[in-house]
């Protein structure tokens, strides 16, 4: 199985700040890494998919990036709305595996 | 719209089995798979397995092997998760979620998601 490691597991952040969340698998996944974004009672939502593409009506202060087993997830000027857990997931093979998660907190 | 509408919450005592649906709409059901995603209170995200609506094929983790079906009901555009031999470890929001697009390579891309339903264990 395709291990994730993501980074880290919480964060404290200010609105209009800057935050980034890395995600390491355990091998070549090529770009077939997704991001979610989870707030609490509701169902992960798709921000991000083939590490870089922003999925629609996904505001554009999201971005991913890769470098071969790395993957960053930046949220450029934080919003209220944007405080919750976020999960990166492998799309490469099954058993499809997800990070552990990190919870971005207001500061 | 797509929409995945889930079953409501369950309370099964251990050894017993649960059952959750997900009733598709908004799109052509057998054109996509349904893939199943667990997530205990106050936990991660764990992905349980995947059936296509198209012919029935299942590919469950391995985890789940032999105490896990994934069906789909055609007629009604429903796909179904049994879970049996419950533990108190099994209480969680189970998830049903669909692929972004259509292709093969979409299937772990997951652009729609049910509500979610909580499945309490507990004697």
């Amino acid at each position: 199985d395709i291990q994730m490691t993501q980074s880290p597991s919480s964060l404290s952040a200010s609105v209009g700040g800057r935050v980034t969340i890395t995600c390491r698998a355990s091998q070549s996944i090529r770009s077939s890494l997704n991001w979610y974004q989870q707030k609490p009672g509701k169902a992960p939502k798709l921000l991000i998919y083939g590490a870089s593409t922003l999925q629609s009506g996904v505001p554009s202060r999201f971005s991913g990036t890769e470098s071969e087993t790395d993957f960053t997830l930046t949220i450029s000027g934080l919003q209220p709305e944007d405080f919750a857990t976020y999960y990166c997931q492998q799309g490469y093979s099954t058993p499809r595996t997800f990070g552990q998660g990190t919870k971005v907190e207001i500061k | 719209q797509v929409q995945l509408v889930q079953s409501g919450a369950e309370v099964k005592k251990p050894g017993a089995s649960v059952r959750v649906s997900c009733k598709a709409s908004g799109y052509t059901f057998t054109t996509f798979g349904i893939s199943w995603v667990r997530q205990a209170p106050g936990q991660g995200l764990e992905w349980m397995g995947w059936i296509s609506a198209y012919n029935g094929n299942t590919n469950y983790a391995q985890r789940f092997q032999g105490r896990v079906t994934m069906t789909t009901d055609t007629s009604t555009s429903t796909a179904y998760m049994e879970l049996r031999t419950l533990r108190s470890d099994d209480t969680a929001v189970f998830y049903c979620a669909r692929a972004l697009r259509g292709s093969s390579g979409w299937s772990g891309v997951w652009g729609y998601w049910g509500q979610g339903t909580l499945v309490t264990v507990s004697s």
